[in-house]
């Protein structure tokens, strides 16, 4: 069975520090990674995916099949980087499974 | 980027009752919808997954009978809750995708509907 767990509910920092959010999964096959993100009143939309293996809004994310990672990644954080943040499992982008999320929160 | 709209954002029906979410994909054709529903402070839950023109798939644990999603066309698919009780109010959230190649597409999501069964 595809799991996805995201050991932190809550996440605080400081602006311009560097910032990372947990992600494990447990998948008997080859998965595809997402992180998913949610702003302030906003839908949920795509942030970045590992087989695109791009930065995004300075965000990466490197799958670590050793250990079954996904961790998300920015050297440092802005405010405008705080939001929910969900990673995200499936096949082929199909049957989805989410992480329970993060919420980061960025002080200034 | 696609977009995908929700109709209603917000609704509140009485127990009993039955109540239809519609979900547009806006700027493109999509294949493939999902519904996911988010319980407070948790994450979404897939429900189903629907393709045009055939029976929704649907998530174990999930009553079809009371979940009933269409997927009329390659633009709409509706959920639509039957007899709804207190306890399926909840927010619902649709996404739609698209075959691009052999896989399917980014999901792009729809704002979610809020149901409220008093």
């Amino acid at each position: 069975a595809q799991r996805v767990t995201q050991p932190e509910k809550l996440l605080s920092v400081f602006k311009g520090a560097p910032v990372e959010l947990k992600c494990n999964y447990s998948y008997s096959g080859s998965p595809e990674l997402f992180w998913y993100v949610q702003y302030s009143r906003q839908r949920l939309q795509l942030l970045l995916r590992h087989i695109s293996r791009e930065s995004i809004k300075g965000f990466t994310a490197d799958l670590n099949k050793g250990e079954t990672s996904f961790h998300l990644k920015k050297p440092f954080a802005q405010e405008e980087d705080s939001a929910m943040y969900y990673c995200a499992l499936s096949r082929n982008n199909n049957d989805m499974r989410f992480g329970a999320g993060t919420r980061l929160t960025v002080k200034p | 980027g696609a977009v995908v709209s929700q109709h209603p954002s917000r609704v509140i029906c009485k127990s009993g009752t039955s109540v239809k979410i519609e979900c547009r994909s806006l700027d493109f054709q999509a294949t493939t919808m999902f519904w996911y529903r988010q319980f407070p402070k948790k994450s979404l839950m897939l429900m189903a997954t629907s393709n045009e023109g055939s029976k929704a798939t649907y998530e174990q644990g999930v009553e079809k009978d009371k979940f009933l999603i269409n997927h009329a066309s390659l633009t709409l698919s509706t959920l639509t809750v039957t007899s709804a009780h207190p306890e399926d109010s909840s927010f619902y959230i649709c996404s739609a995708s698209k075959l691009s190649g052999e896989s399917l597409d980014e999901q792009y999501f729809g704002p979610g509907t809020r149901l409220t069964v008093t």
